[in-house]
Parts: C-alpha cells; structure tokens; sequence
C-alpha cells in the first residue's frame, strides 16, 4: 500500500500571500496525484490531476507540481474562500486508492 | 451537469446491516468506474470500494473487506454499498464518486450520506 503524508496539519496565511502545501508519497507514484479542496460541510472537490493540470473551473491562483514521491498544491495569492482542507490523492498503484490526511488552510 | 445523490445512511447497532444507494444522472453512468470513499468524524478521506462499468469487478479496502460488498445496476443508473457486521469505527459520512476519464481519481462526488454505528 502506498502510504501519503501531508504536511504541514495546519498552514495560516495571510490574504494574498502564497500557501504551499505538501504531499509524499511513501513509494513513487509517477505522476498519478490528484489534490481535493473540502470546506466545511462540503463534500471533497476535484482542483489538481496528473501532478499538475487544473480540473475545470479551477482559478489560476491553484498549482500542483511534483513527480515520483515528492509533490507540492500551491495557492499563489490566498483568498478568503480558499479556507479549507486540503486532500492528495495517488492512484498509480491500487487497490487501494489512498488520500493524505490532510491540511488545513486558515486566514493568518 | 453531473449528480450523485446517496440515500440509505442511518443509524445501526454493531453487528447491523445498512444498504446505501447512490443515484446518478447528468452523465453517461453505464461506461464509468464509481466508488465509495468514506470519511469519520473529524478526519480525512478513506477509499471503501469501486466497481468497473459493468459490475463484472470489484475492488475493496482491507479495512472492510468481507463485510461491504459494491453493486450497480446500470439500467437504474444506481450504485449500492450493502454494509454488514457494521462497527462503531465504520460511523463516517459515504461518499458516493465517479472516477475520472483520465485516472482512477474522483471529478464528481455526492452530497454524502451519514452511516453512524452505536448501540
């Protein structure tokens, strides 16, 4: 099973600074990853696939970068609404599908 | 636009049984994988099962393999979860996703359905 670690648990950033976040994964997964925004009450929301395109809809501000173990979401210039957790995703080697335990975004 | 909507969460005692569904529309549900991801109280996503587009497959987590079994019935554009020997660890909102056409990720959820165990 590939293991997924997030870090860090918690990121508060100020309005429009960058907010980087983390994702490993405990063996390669190429380019297989996929980031997940869910706000509070929400059910999780697709932004990042293949390491680095945006699903449709998603605002420029998302990123993703990364290959092999080692992957970064970063929001460029945080808004109010980018409160949230944040989720990766690998599904390069499965059964199972496994998700990182998260990180929050909060407003610093 | 893309809808899945579950039905079926409740509460159950250990050792109980629920069936959860999950109805679809807004795409073409016969030719696409769907799973269950799960998520308890306070923590992250866990992936529970998939089924390929003609229910011929099913894959599962070990965490409950044995005990959940995944089913569609493609001319109902429905997919199920039959949970048995439920636990107080299984208490979580299911999600109900469609897998992507470009990898075995999720770009369309559900709205959830909350399974709490407890006696």
């Amino acid at each position: 099973e590939t293991v997924m670690t997030q870090s860090p648990a918690t990121l508060s950033v100020s309005p429009g600074e960058r907010a980087t976040l983390s994702c490993r994964a405990s063996q390669s997964v190429a380019s297989n990853l996929a980031w997940y925004q869910q706000k509070p009450g929400q059910a999780p929301r697709l932004l990042i696939y293949a390491a680095s395109l945006r699903a449709t809809g998603v605002p420029a501000r998302f990123s993703g970068s990364g290959s092999g173990t080692d992957f970064t979401l970063t929001i460029s210039s945080l808004q109010s609404e980018d409160v949230a957790l944040y989720y990766c995703q690998q599904y390069n080697d499965w059964p199972p599908l496994t998700f990182g335990g998260g990180t929050k975004v909060e407003i610093k | 636009e893309v809808q899945l909507v579950e039905s079926g969460g409740a509460l159950a005692q250990p050792g109980g049984s629920l069936r959860l569904a999950c109805s679809a529309s807004g795409f073409n549900f016969n030719i696409y994988p769907m799973s269950w991801v799960r998520q308890a109280p306070g923590k992250g996503l866990e992936w529970v099962s998939a089924v390929n587009p003609s229910g011929s497959t099913t894959y599962y987590a070990n965490s409950i393999k044995g005990r959940f079994t995944i089913s569609r019935d493609n001319s109902k554009e429905m997919v199920f979860l039959q949970l048995h020997s439920l636990r107080v660890e299984d208490t979580a909102i299911y999600y109900c996703a469609k897998r992507s056409d470009y990898g075995a990720f999720f770009d369309s959820w559900g709205q959830g359905a909350l399974v709490a165990v407890s006696s």
